[in-house]
């Protein structure tokens, strides 16, 4: 059962914020929410995690809701170089599932149109 | 920074055929996932170690094994080559410093069989 869910597909104008969202509406206490996304057949890249506090780095932000049964990537001002596919992903985050695997999908399909 | 490094970049195999797909992880980092991914799909987790042992299994199949060596590095082998191996296949890596911790991904293995 998918623990996420996106939309499959969204444009951005250059210059631009894009607002990617994601329900995780069964996420568990120890449950974090991580973003990934893939650049055409490139190696999934690591965007940004957090488990319940809003969190920023040099990438992206990360706004978390207070129920977090959802949350928010915002890229700031999205170039053509972050057209890819976005996934938001729900992992268990403890050390007796040290290991555990990323799953991945279905994402969305961030175009940023010049 | 040094990144997760995987080898050959491509590989063309017949059926039938054994391949050897190699993970050097970032320096420092105790874990490794492989990942496959098939032309229009999103990546699908096969196995991860954790300090050399196996710590989650996917949907990897029985004719390929997997092993992390001493050095952290990882080779998953494939035997029976089929034509529907023909995927990417990704290694990533992560440090248990924490029990919260990304995963860094390589920039993949082609491998086509025919």
């Amino acid at each position: 059962d998918a623990k996420t869910t996106q939309p499959p597909s969204m444009d951005c104008d250059e210059g631009r914020a894009a607002n990617l969202p994601c329900n995780h509406s069964t996420i568990s206490g120890n449950e974090y929410v991580y973003w990934y996304r893939q650049i055409h057949s490139q190696g999934p890249q690591y965007i940004i995690h957090g488990l319940k506090n809003n969190e920023t780095n040099e990438m992206a932000s990360l706004i978390i809701t207070e129920d977090r049964k959802s949350s928010t990537l915002i890229l700031p001002h999205a170039t053509l170089r972050d057209t890819a596919v976005y996934y938001c992903i729900v992992r268990v985050e403890d050390w007796d599932n040290y290991g555990q695997n990323f799953v991945f999908g279905p994402g969305t399909r961030l175009s940023v149109l010049p | 920074a040094a990144g997760v490094i995987q080898s050959p970049r491509h590989l063309i195999k017949e059926k039938r055929e054994t391949a050897t797909l190699k993970c050097y992880p970032i320096p420092r980092h105790d874990t490794v996932y492989w990942y496959q991914q098939g032309p229009g799909q999103d990546p699908q987790f096969l196995i991860s170690f954790y300090e050399k042992m196996q710590s989650d299994k996917g949907s990897i199949p029985d004719r390929f094994s997997a092993q992390q060596f001493s050095d952290y590095h990882s080779e998953l082998n494939m035997s029976s080559l089929e034509l529907g191996d023909s995927a990417l296949y990704f290694c990533a890596s992560s440090f248990r410093g924490t029990a919260n911790t990304e995963a860094f991904f390589g920039q993949g293995t082609r491998l086509t069989v025919v």
